[in-house]
């Protein structure tokens, strides 16, 4: 299995430009969550979706941020339009019938934005 | 709600020294508990879990946590430490009424000295 995984590693954008960021579950995998990591704030959960549904949001900081997970091995978060504030290390991860029913959540290796 | 603290931003240890790092939670019902690691540049991997079996619960790479009820604590520890250990660590809770979100503590930086 080769695990979750997010493209691109690596984003560097100017600010007001669309930045998507994109996640790819492990097969399988029922729950897929986004964090958001900054040395400020920490690990925060944005968004998480269960069988592709968003069941919290309430993490979202803003309008500016949209999450959509279209079928059960895709799912994308969407900045527009984007601020140097944002910039941060951004994680997916999934899990099976949530955190309990399995080894916790798997992580992917994030991708780090940086708004310039 | 939930929530973790994670008593130390930074802990030090010498190679071959037990490892020690402090997770107090709170939880208005029975928690799940984690402890994640995460290397530079990585994402985080889960190490052990506690769901309500044994109170000391046994991860990879040699390390362990127990669970107090009466403490609300669950510290991590290793009784010797390797140079390969050092990463971040985070403390995680969820609470079983909404099994599905996890909340982390700030994590902590565990350098390991030769």
């Amino acid at each position: 299995d080769a695990g979750v995984i997010q493209s691109p590693r690596h984003e560097v954008t100017e600010m007001g430009q669309e930045v998507t960021l994109r996640c790819k579950p492990i097969s399988g995998h029922d729950y897929l969550f986004w964090y958001r990591q900054t040395m400020m704030r920490g690990l925060e959960l944005l968004i998480y979706f269960n069988n592709n549904v968003p069941i919290d949001d309430s993490g979202m900081p803003e309008d500016r941020f949209s999450a959509k997970m279209p079928n059960a091995s895709f799912s994308t978060l969407k900045i527009q339009p984007s601020e140097p504030r944002d910039s941060a290390v951004y994680f997916c991860a999934s899990s099976i019938g949530g955190s309990y029913q399995s080894y916790g959540y798997t992580f992917g290796s994030g991708t780090r934005l940086t708004v310039v | 709600a939930q929530s973790v603290t994670q008593l130390g931003s930074h802990v030090s240890v010498s190679e071959g020294a037990l490892v020690l790092l402090r997770c107090n939670y709170s939880s208005s019902v029975p928690p799940y508990l984690f402890w994640y690691v995460q290397y530079p540049n990585q994402g985080l991997q889960l190490l052990l879990k506690y769901t309500s079996a044994a109170t000391l619960v046994k991860g990879i790479n040699g390390f362990e946590a127990e669970f107090k009820k009466s403490e609300t604590s669950f510290h991590l520890t290793k009784p010797s430490a390797h140079m390969s250990d050092a990463a971040e660590y985070f403390c995680a809770v969820s609470e079983r009424s909404s099994a599905s979100k996890i909340i982390f503590g700030s994590g902590t930086r565990l350098s390991i000295r030769p």
